[in-house]
Parts: structure tokens; C-alpha cells; sequence
């Protein structure tokens, strides 16, 4: 089945420390993004790439980084850069967003202990 | 810059009840308006996806309109069941084919 796949589940973060959240999809999409969800708010863009090798910053970039040297993968590295890292990541590709809208994963919930 | 508005936050409704979920956007320069459902800890499912030129989507039990020139949508769900209970999530796509979310309705139905 074609899908989105986040891991893990569940990270845990130490004070300094840098993690990486991994998206992975088999759906031949382009397009992949990455939003973070607060409780009680929607979602905000932290990164997006429209194609291999190329990504841009969204609304809340700052503290974090990614890279896309392949089509299936963007992974987001949370740095000890962002001083408010706890809260609920979510991933999704388009393969035509105006056509299709987006497939989203089922999210990594990312606490710092 | 796009604002996405979701009224009310929270719903309560008994089981079989027919019920709409609204949302509302500030820039009608839309590509076009996704529903999503949430369920607690996990991640989105596509619900519905209305076009810019369209009015109108039906999915079983579900129907969503859009309005462009008033800045509205609305989730209609028929003969509500305790499995919707969930948050619905509305998304605008728009010129840098970026979604921008409403902070979701709430919906719990009661059996």
C-alpha cells in the first residue's frame, strides 16, 4: 500500500540536543512538507520541497533544518536551536496539490525531557 | 496573508443528528479547500478536497460547500454516529501551493 511513513511515534529530546524525525513515502510524490501542530491550534509550514534537492523555509523555520536528496525521503532535524520543541509533527507529500490536495503521515509527537 | 477560521471549537451532538461545521478564509485567491479529520494522537485524513471552481463535494454521509466570493465553506454530516466523534481540520491551498489550517472544530457525538 502506498502511504506516508513517520518515525518513530515518539521521541524524546534532551536540553541541546539535536533529533531527526524521519518521512519516508512510497507515492512517487514530488512535493513533501513538514507542519507542526500545537494543542488547540492548526497546523503551521515549518519546511516544504517541491523537488529533489531543493527545499524553502516556511512560516516557522527557524531551529529547525531538512534535506531532500531523494525523491522519497525529507527528513526534519530539530536543532538546539529551537527552544520550543514539544509538540506534534506532521508530514505530507502532493503529487498535484490544486488537483489532488496533500496525504499526510501519522505524525511524530516530539517531547523534550 | 491567508487567515483560516473555524467556529465553533467545540460541538456536542447527540447520535443521529444532522450537523455543519463552518469555516471561513480571508483571501478568496484559493486553488482550493480540503476537510480533514483527526483523530487524538494521530495524523490527517483527507475527508474531502472542493476546487476552487467547484461549489460543491459528496463523500457518503458527508457534503462540503464552497463559497469563494463570501470566504466560506461548511462540512454538512449527516445522521451523526459516535465514529465521527474526531476534530475536523479545514486547509486552504493558495498561490505557493501552501496549505494554511483552521484551528479545527472539536465533535463529539454522543450515543
Amino acid at each position: 500500500d502506498g502511504g506516508i511513513t513517520q518515525s518513530p511515534k515518539y521521541l524524546f529530546r534532551k536540553e541541546g540536543q539535536n533529533v531527526t524525525l524521519s518521512c519516508e513515502q512510497n507515492l512517487n510524490h514530488d512535493a513533501m512538507y513538514w507542519y507542526r501542530q500545537d494543542p488547540g491550534q492548526g497546523l503551521r509550514l515549518i519546511y516544504y520541497s517541491q523537488i529533489v534537492n531543493d527545499f524553502q523555509k516556511g512560516d516557522i523555520a527557524e531551529g529547525y533544518s531538512v534535506s531532500r536528496e531523494k525523491k522519497e525521503s525529507f527528513p526534519l532535524t530539530v536543532t538546539s536551536a529551537q527552544k520550543n520543541p514539544t509538540a506534534f509533527y506532521l508530514c505530507a507529500s502532493s503529487i498535484d496539490a490544486v488537483r489532488y490536495g496533500y496525504t499526510f503521515g501519522s505524525g511524530t509527537r516530539l517531547t523534550v525531557v | 496573508k491567508q487567515e483560516v477560521t473555524q467556529i465553533p471549537a467545540a460541538l456536542s451532538v447527540p447520535e443521529g443528528e444532522n450537523l455543519v461545521l463552518n469555516c471561513s478564509f480571508t483571501d478568496s485567491a484559493i486553488y482550493n479547500l480540503q476537510w480533514f479529520r483527526q483523530d487524538p494522537g494521530k495524523g490527517l485524513t483527507s475527508l474531502l478536497l472542493i476546487q476552487s471552481s467547484q461549489r460543491e463535494q459528496t463523500s457518503g454521509r458527508l457534503n462540503a460547500s464552497l463559497d469563494k466570493s463570501s470566504g466560506r465553506s461548511t462540512l454538512y454530516i449527516a445522521a451523526s454516529q459516535p465514529g465521527d466523534s474526531a476534530t475536523y481540520l479545514c486547509a486552504c491551498s493558495g498561490s505557493a501551493r501552501q496549505l494554511t489550517f483552521g484551528s479545527g472544530t472539536q465533535l463529539t457525538v454522543l450515543p
